[in-house]
């Protein structure tokens, strides 16, 4: 079963203006956490933002944040301000706890490409 | 922050050849490490969890004797594919928990 969905396979933003990301997940896990990281042409993942199931606020991060709203588990990413280089793949992560290890592992969505327009 | 490397970052081999990949956490210990692979345009997909000192833990569907994970130290773990064919080939990446996960650059191999 999916756990993360990402519906926009890509989106176009014109520079300078905002633009939003969505994911949705889906745990019974009331312990989790929810990553978006970017991954440029280059192919390394860059850690954007994080928030915990439990976290009372949204998180942000410079020009990123986070829209969680953990009763419709959805957690989209909003960019602010958007600049050419953000142009890049976008993917939102969920990390849960395993059960008898507590150990645990991350479950990435199919991504979202986005393209910034000068 | 924290550094992970991979080594090598592309690799061209032959059909029926081996290939090890190094990924390495170069600031911090490492006690577990996870190995994805990504095909072109598509996510992430966790193949296996490498815990130090123990044996590798492979996702459902990723073949054990494929792909052999050795996490000998705390600071490194190796991913071999062995006898790889050209629907090996992919972008394999690493990562290192750490207080967060590190993720490693990537190594993008082609099986000819």
């Amino acid at each position: 079963a999916q756990k993360i969905t990402q519906t926009q396979p890509g989106m176009f933003v014109q520079e300078k203006e905002a633009v939003t990301l969505d994911c949705t997940y889906d745990t019974s896990d009331p312990s989790y956490g929810l990553f978006w990281y970017k991954q440029p042409s280059s192919g390394e993942m860059i850690f954007l933002i994080y928030q915990g199931s439990y976290d009372q606020q949204n998180a942000t991060e410079g020009r990123y944040s986070l829209n969680f709203q953990k009763a419709r588990k959805s957690a989209n990413l909003v960019i602010s301000a958007s600049q050419l280089g953000d142009s890049a793949m976008y993917f939102c992560a969920m990390r849960e706890v395993l059960p008898n290890t507590g150990g645990f592992k991350t479950i990435f969505g199919a991504g979202t490409r986005l393209f910034v327009k000068a | 922050g924290a550094v992970v490397s991979q080594h090598p970052s592309r690799v061209i081999c032959k059909s029926g050849t081996s290939v090890k990949i190094e990924c390495r956490s170069l600031d911090f210990q490492a006690t577990t490490m996870f190995w994805y692979r990504q095909f072109p345009k598509q996510s992430l997909m966790l193949m296996a969890t490498s815990n130090e000192g123990s044996k590798a833990t492979y996702e459902q569907g990723v073949e054990k004797d494929k792909f052999l994970i050795n996490h000998a130290s705390l600071t490194l773990s190796t991913l071999t594919v062995t006898s790889a064919h050209p629907e090996d080939s992919s972008f394999y990446i690493c990562s290192a928990r750490g207080s967060k996960e590190f993720f490693g650059p990537g190594t993008r191999l082609t099986v000819l």
